[in-house]
């Protein structure tokens, strides 16, 4: 039981490139969650998957877009990458949407924008 | 709108010693999550603890309990007989009715001293 994954774990992109993140979850969650990280701050929710098949925007989704592409695989996609986009990116998943629903993260992917 | 408060950036705390890591937040739900996450150097996120908001009793998980003060909404962080191990950053963050994903604080870096 891997619980979440992500791919890759450091990625280093120009300005400009694009990318996904993979993420992959194996505890038959039905919600699936991006955030990023940024030095000396909390976690921001980029999107989210409320179940198989629904996505829907959370606090800073522009630059972003994602694929729920089956209940297991969520992945985040940067069409043109920008220096503001470097940051952690945590994938986290979660049985459902209830409030008491912790939440279950991957390592995450280091990202550098040059 | 959500907010969670965390205002010690840093805190120190001698081996074996208790520590409190102070955590406010704001909403205007009657049903919401508290949750306390670590994470160390490694970047992983760690969860530690939860709290519900209809909760009558603290949580407590091993050495961490919650000392949860609806009136003041505070759900601050207690960790008893401080590890080195427990060096690392440490996040609060809720979850209520309104919001799907987590809402985090900025976090308190604790360095465990021997």
């Amino acid at each position: 039981n891997a619980g979440v994954t992500q791919t890759p774990k450091f990625q280093v992109l120009k300005t400009g490139q694009s990318m996904t993140l993979q993420c992959a979850q194996d505890m038959n969650h039905n919600s699936m969650y991006w955030y990023r990280q940024d030095p000396g701050m909390g976690l921001r929710l980029i999107y989210y998957s409320a179940s198989e098949g629904t996505t829907d925007k959370g606090e800073v989704p522009n630059g972003y877009n994602v694929s729920r592409l089956n209940k297991r695989e969520f992945s985040l996609r940067l069409e043109s990458a920008a220096p503001s986009q470097t940051s952690v990116y945590f994938c986290a998943s979660s049985v459902g949407q209830g409030v008491y629903n912790e939440q279950f993260f991957g390592p995450g992917t280091r990202l550098t924008v040059l | 709108a959500q907010k969670i408060t965390q205002t010690q950036p840093g805190m120190f705390v001698q081996e074996k010693e208790a520590v409190t890591l102070d955590c406010t937040y704001d909403t205007s739900d009657q049903s919401y999550g508290l949750f306390w996450y670590k994470q160390p150097s490694s970047g992983e996120m760690i969860f530690l603890i939860y709290q519900g908001s209809y909760d009558e009793q603290n949580a407590t998980e091993g050495r961490y309990s919650l000392n949860f003060q609806k009136a003041r909404k505070s759900a601050n962080l207690v960790i008893s007989a401080s590890q080195l191990g427990d060096s690392a950053m440490y996040f609060c963050a809720m979850r209520d009715t309104g919001r799907r994903a987590l809402t985090f604080g900025s976090g308190t870096r604790l360095q465990v001293q021997p």
